[in-house]
């Protein structure tokens, strides 16, 4: 059985510091992707990005930057000089199959970010 | 070219009312899928489609059922509503067949949801 976990409920911070966001997946598969969704005040899921478990390397994106590490299970997040427009629940997802799978994704509870002016 | 789109975005019904949940794609996906949101629960799939004319359960499928329509359309219907079903309701696709999704932009697209209250 799939797992994710996203163990901070909330963080506040202000803004233009750097946060990063925690996110541990459990999977039997060798073979797996991963997934980071925003979801602003409005409401619509947003993707931001999808790793597969073959390819650890790092990836930035402009302020947004994400850690795999298989030896550890966690695809963590990190938002670097953050914005108030950075306020939002932010989800990691994990699917044993490409593109979210003919199952679904597996969600976390995600992690409710605040960014204080 | 409007993405993924839900119909109603807010209902509020009474215990034993019954809906439908209606979702378009205009992108010519292939796999369409529901989920529910309930506060600190993340998102929970409900059904899924692969395929125009196949629909298989997810993680939590009791009281509902779904209608795969055509490649378009995957309907979410609720026979009987209970207060259990109080929660917001994403429709989502992904643009290419599953075997065929292994590029880094392949995931699922989310519709805006649809809030519902059951009474």
């Amino acid at each position: 059985a799939q797992k994710v976990t996203q163990a901070q409920t909330e963080i506040s911070v202000v803004e233009k510091e750097d946060v990063t966001l925690d996110c541990v997946y459990e999977t039997r598969d060798t073979t797996y992707y991963l997934f980071w969704y925003k979801q602003p005040p409005s409401g619509e899921l947003v993707f931001l990005i999808r790793r597969n478990s073959f390819d650890e390397q790092n990836e930035i994106s402009g302020r947004y930057s994400w850690n795999f590490q298989k030896s550890t299970s966690s695809f963590n997040f990190t938002i670097t000089a953050s914005q108030v427009v950075d306020s939002a629940v932010y989800f990691c997802a994990l699917s044993e199959s490409p593109g979210g799978g003919a199952d679904g994704l597996t969600f976390g509870k995600g992690t409710h970010l605040i960014i204080q002016p | 070219n409007a993405g993924v789109t839900q119909t109603p975005k807010f209902q509020v019904l009474k215990t034993g009312q019954s809906m439908t949940l209606q979702c378009a794609q205009d992108m010519n996906h292939n796999s369409m899928y529901w989920y529910r949101q309930d506060p600190g629960m993340g998102l929970r799939l409900i059904y899924y489609s692969a395929s125009e004319g196949t629909t298989d359960k997810g993680e939590v499928p009791n009281g509902y059922n779904v209608s795969r329509l055509n490649k378009r359309e995957f309907s979410l219907r609720l026979e009987s509503a209970a207060p259990s079903q109080t929660s917001v309701y994403f429709c989502a696709s992904i643009p290419r067949p599953l075997k065929l999704a292994g590029g880094p932009t392949d995931t699922q697209y989310f519709g805006p949801g649809t809030r519902l209250t059951v009474l």
